[in-house]
């Protein structure tokens, strides 16, 4: 079996701070890990994947996670928040013999703030 | 268009009736799925088709729910005698992916509300 856990359903942040969304995961297999972001009324869009390459992954507008097997943990991150940013942050794990489908954390919404 | 194309974006039934939310993909991906999202919840996965089949329907909540794919293209989830439970966003998504890379294009949903 697999999970995710979204430690915060909620963050706020003011513009150009940093931005910090939890998430820890558990998994009888090497996983593989991945952020989405979903903006208001808009579909769900691939921010960054971990497939067991590099440890720390850079995805788009920014964002970047590290993936710690020893925390189980894999944080996504930004050093500058823009008001843009602004959006719901869901975490995802796909295991072994899992790979028609995705299991979703809860979601993280992002607030921004001048 | 270039994108997964959902219809209708927002539909408003009452309880009981028949509703049907139709996905259509982006051209020559084999790979589509449906999934649920509710208020205050992550997304809840329904159905998985690989072309017209239907490799993993696990997700789906009850028998009143169905699903079907042709042509390796568009589908249509149908959910009959509608409960007031089953208010939700419905997205599809799909995936050129025979090998699965996680990757998923999202469509941005049906919006059913039932009363």
């Amino acid at each position: 079996a697999q999970s995710v856990t979204q430690l915060d359903s909620h963050v706020s942040v003011s513009e150009g701070t940093p931005v910090l969304l939890r998430c820890n995961y558990s998994s009888s297999y090497s996983p593989s890990l991945f952020w989405y972001v979903q903006h208001p009324n808009k579909g769900l869009q691939l921010l960054l994947k971990y497939t067991s390459a590099a440890t720390l992954v850079k995805g788009i507008n920014g964002f970047e996670a590290e993936f710690k097997k020893s925390e189980t943990s894999f944080h996504l991150t930004k050093p500058s928040a823009h008001m843009s940013d602004a959006a719901e942050y869901f975490c995802v794990v796909s295991g072994a013999g899992t790979a028609s489908k995705l299991t979703f954390g809860t979601g993280t919404r992002l607030q921004v703030t001048l | 268009g270039a994108g997964v194309s959902q219809s209708p974006s927002n539909k408003v039934t009452e309880k009981g009736k028949d509703v049907e939310l139709r996905c259509d993909p982006i051209s020559g991906h084999t790979a589509l799925y449906w999934y649920r999202q509710s208020l205050g919840q992550g997304l809840e996965f329904l159905i998985y088709f690989q072309g017209n089949s239907a490799p993993d329907k696990s997700g789906l909540p009850s028998d009143r729910f169905s699903a079907e794919r042709t042509g390796g293209s568009v589908s249509t989830l149908t959910i009959q005698r509608t409960q007031q439970e089953d208010s939700a966003v419905y997205l599809c998504a799909s995936s050129w992916d025979r090998v699965f890379s996680g990757e998923l294009f999202f469509g941005e949903g049906s919006r059913l509300t039932v009363l």
